[in-house]
C-alpha cells in the first residue's frame, strides 16, 4: 500500500527567504507526483507534475525535484513572500489516475 | 472557462441524520472523483466515475456513503446516517480525457460538521 509522508507538518519563515519542503513515499512504482497548494476554504490547485521520467520541473520561483529511486521529491520555493502562505501538499499517482496525497506542509512566510 | 462548483459550502448536522452533496463538474470532464479531507490530513480518494460508471470505491464506507453520477455530468455523494468521524471536507474534482488528464481540478469543497 503506498503511503505519503511530508515533513515538516508546519513552517514559518520570514519574507525572503529560500525553503524546501520535503515529501517521501512507499513504492517507487509511481507514474507520475504533484505538487498542490491549498488555500483556507478552498480547493487544491495544481502547482507541479513531474513525471516519472523526470527528475525536475520549474514554474516561477517553484522548482519540484523526483528521486524515484529513494521515494523523495522536494519543493523549493525561492525568495518566498506572504502571498505563498498556503498548505502544500503533495500526491502520487499509482495507476488508473488514482492520487494518494501526503497530509500536507502548512507554510505561513511573515513580512 | 467553468470551474468544478459544488454545493453547498458549509452543512451543519447532528449525529445519525442525512446529508447530500453536489457536484458538477468542469464541461467535457469524463472522470469525477470525491475525497474526503479529514482536518491536518491529505485527502482520501472516496469514489472515481469515468462516466456514469464506478472506477474505484474501495474506500468508500458502502454501509453509510453511496454515490452517483447521473448521465455522466453531475454528482452526488450521500451519508446516511453521519457519524461524528464524517466531520471533514469532501472534495470534488474532474478531469478530462487522455492525457490531460493527468491534473484533476479540485473544487472549493463541502465542509461537513456532524455534532
Amino acid at each position: 500500500k503506498q503511503e505519503v509522508t511530508q515533513i515538516p507538518a508546519a513552517l514559518s519563515v520570514p519574507e525572503g527567504e529560500n525553503l524546501v519542503l520535503n515529501c517521501s513515499f512507499t513504492d517507487s512504482a509511481i507514474y507520475n507526483l504533484q505538487w498542490f497548494r491549498q488555500d483556507p476554504g478552498k480547493g487544491l490547485t495544481s502547482l507541479l507534475l513531474i513525471q516519472s521520467s523526470q527528475r525536475e520541473q520549474t514554474s516561477g520561483r517553484l522548482n519540484a525535484s523526483l528521486d524515484k529511486s529513494s521515494g523523495r521529491s522536494t519543493l523549493y520555493i525561492a525568495a518566498s513572500q506572504p502571498g505563498d502562505s498556503a498548505t502544500y501538499l503533495c500526491a502520487v499517482r499509482t495507476g488508473a489516475q488514482k492520487l494518494v496525497f501526503g497530509q500536507g506542509t502548512r507554510l505561513t512566510i511573515n513580512p | 472557462e467553468a470551474g468544478v462548483a459544488q454545493s453547498p459550502r458549509y452543512k451543519i448536522i447532528e449525529k445519525r441524520q442525512s446529508v447530500a452533496f453536489w457536484c458538477n463538474p468542469i464541461s467535457g470532464h469524463a472522470t469525477l472523483y470525491w475525497y474526503q479531507q479529514i482536518l491536518g490530513q491529505g485527502p482520501k480518494l472516496l469514489i472515481q466515475f469515468q462516466n456514469n460508471g464506478v472506477v474505484d470505491d474501495s474506500q468508500l464506507p458502502k454501509d453509510r456513503f453511496s454515490a452517483e453520477r447521473l448521465k455522466g455530468v453531475d454528482s452526488t455523494l450521500k451519508i446516511q446516517p453521519a457519524k461524528l468521524e464524517d466531520s471533514a471536507v469532501y472534495l470534488c474534482a474532474s478531469s478530462p480525457p487522455g492525457l490531460a488528464g493527468e491534473t484533476q481540478y479540485f473544487g472549493p469543497g463541502t465542509r461537513l460538521l456532524v455534532l
